[in-house]
Parts: structure tokens; C-alpha cells; sequence
């Protein structure tokens, strides 16, 4: 399939850890921020989203934490598995209206049984 | 129900060469956008299309255009090709009157420039 991974930082955990993804932020007026996975040969792939109003969002097995002040998001995997083995980039929403979409760098994770 | 679909898959270009790129939107959604994704990189906008007219623009140059159909699906267009617009090139559809979150992408088009 198609890497999308070539040069990104990478966390490595073992199946069953709990991973912490990072991001940095580029815009303070951003008003809405999404997590997306994006697995070799696809397309970004939802996780999460978070509203800038809120500092944490949970979802099944996954948890969004926004620090506005320091302008850095991050994505928490409980009980990390072998399938959630892709790359993760943060987006930021400037005008929420219109959907469009800043992409962060991208954090491969690579998990292992 | 079908996702978003791109075609081709891969393509291969020569410099100065014109490219076209087809996109078909998630059903009932109106909307589309054009991604391009170099490799290692996270993906960058180039514009968005609603009622056949391009809506917004990233910061790309006019060698980029667009069309939309009445049907909603998509073309990104590439003329005068440089080795640099190698890249996995997404569309993404959405409702006009969603959510951001119910942007959803396609595969994307892999496209090589020698």
C-alpha cells in the first residue's frame, strides 16, 4: 500500500499500552480541531473532534485533551491494538462554516503483539 | 453505500504535462474538497467546490483549477506539471450544511511527475 509514514515521528508501543499522540497548533483563532487516522493506501479516516470551548473529549477508547493556552492538542489510545498501527495528524478549523481543514505534521504509530 | 471514490489510482506525468483528476462524492453530500499530500507531509488544501462554483482556495498557484459537476462529483486539474506536484492527491465530500466531522475522504490519486 501507499506510505504516507516517510520521515514522521513515531511512537512505538506494545499491544495492550496506552499511547499518547502529540500536536502543535498553529492558529489561536481556531475554533474546532479533529483527529484523523490514516492507514497505509486510504484516506484520512476520523477519529475525534473537539470544539474549542472544551478541554477533553472521550470516545470509545479514545481521548482528546486541548490546551488552548499553549495551543498543543493531544490524542489518547486506551489499550492500544495491532490495528491501530497508521499514522494520526491533528487538523485545526479556522471558520467552521466552511470545513476546511490544517493539517499538523503527523505522528506514525507502530504497534506491536 | 459507496464512500468516496477517486480515479485513477495512479498515475504517471512528464513534466509540462496537463493532468485530470476525478473525484464522485459520499451520497447526499454536495460538497467537495481537493487535498494534496506530499510524501511524509500532512495533507494541504487547495480549494472546495459547492454548486459548481469554487467556494474557497488554498495557497496554491493557478496551474491548479477545479470543476464541479450537477451531479457533484469533482475534477482537480493540473496543467504545465513540475516533479514537484508529485503527490497522493484527496478529495474529501461533505454536506454544505454539515459538520466538519462529516468530512469524509477518499483513497486518493498517487500522482508521479518525471
Amino acid at each position: 500500500g501507499e506510505s504516507v509514514g516517510l520521515h514522521l515521528p513515531t511512537l512505538s508501543v506494545q499491544e495492550g499500552d496506552n499511547s499518547i499522540i502529540n500536536c502543535a497548533y498553529s492558529n489561536s483563532a481556531s475554533d474546532y480541531f479533529i483527529w484523523y487516522k490514516q492507514e497505509s493506501g486510504k484516506g484520512p479516516q476520523f477519529i475525534i473532534d473537539i470544539r474549542s470551548n472544551m478541554d477533553k473529549r472521550q470516545g470509545q477508547r479514545v481521548t482528546v485533551l486541548l490546551n488552548k493556552t499553549v495551543k498543543h492538542l493531544s490524542l489518547q489510545i486506551a489499550a492500544t491494538q495491532p490495528g491501530d498501527s497508521a499514522v494520526y495528524f491533528c487538523a485545526e478549523i479556522w471558520n467552521s462554516g466552511y470545513s476546511t481543514l490544517t493539517f499538523g505534521k503527523g505522528t506514525m504509530l507502530l504497534v506491536s503483539p | 453505500d459507496a464512500g468516496v471514490t477517486q480515479s485513477p489510482t495512479h498515475l504517471i506525468k512528464t513534466r509540462g504535462q496537463q493532468v485530470t483528476l476525478r473525484c464522485s462524492p459520499k451520497s447526499g453530500h454536495d460538497t467537495v474538497s481537493w487535498y494534496q499530500q506530499a510524501l511524509g507531509q500532512g495533507p494541504q488544501f487547495i480549494f472546495q467546490y459547492y454548486e459548481e462554483e469554487e467556494r474557497q482556495r488554498g495557497n496554491f498557484p493557478d496551474r491548479f483549477s477545479g470543476h464541479q459537476f450537477p451531479n457533484y462529483s469533482s475534477e482537480l486539474n493540473v496543467n504545465a506539471l513540475l516533479l514537484g506536484d508529485s503527490a497522493l492527491y484527496l478529495c474529501a465530500s461533505t454536506p454544505w450544511a454539515g459538520g466538519p466531522n462529516e468530512q469524509y475522504f477518499g483513497p486518493g490519486t498517487r500522482l508521479t511527475v518525471t
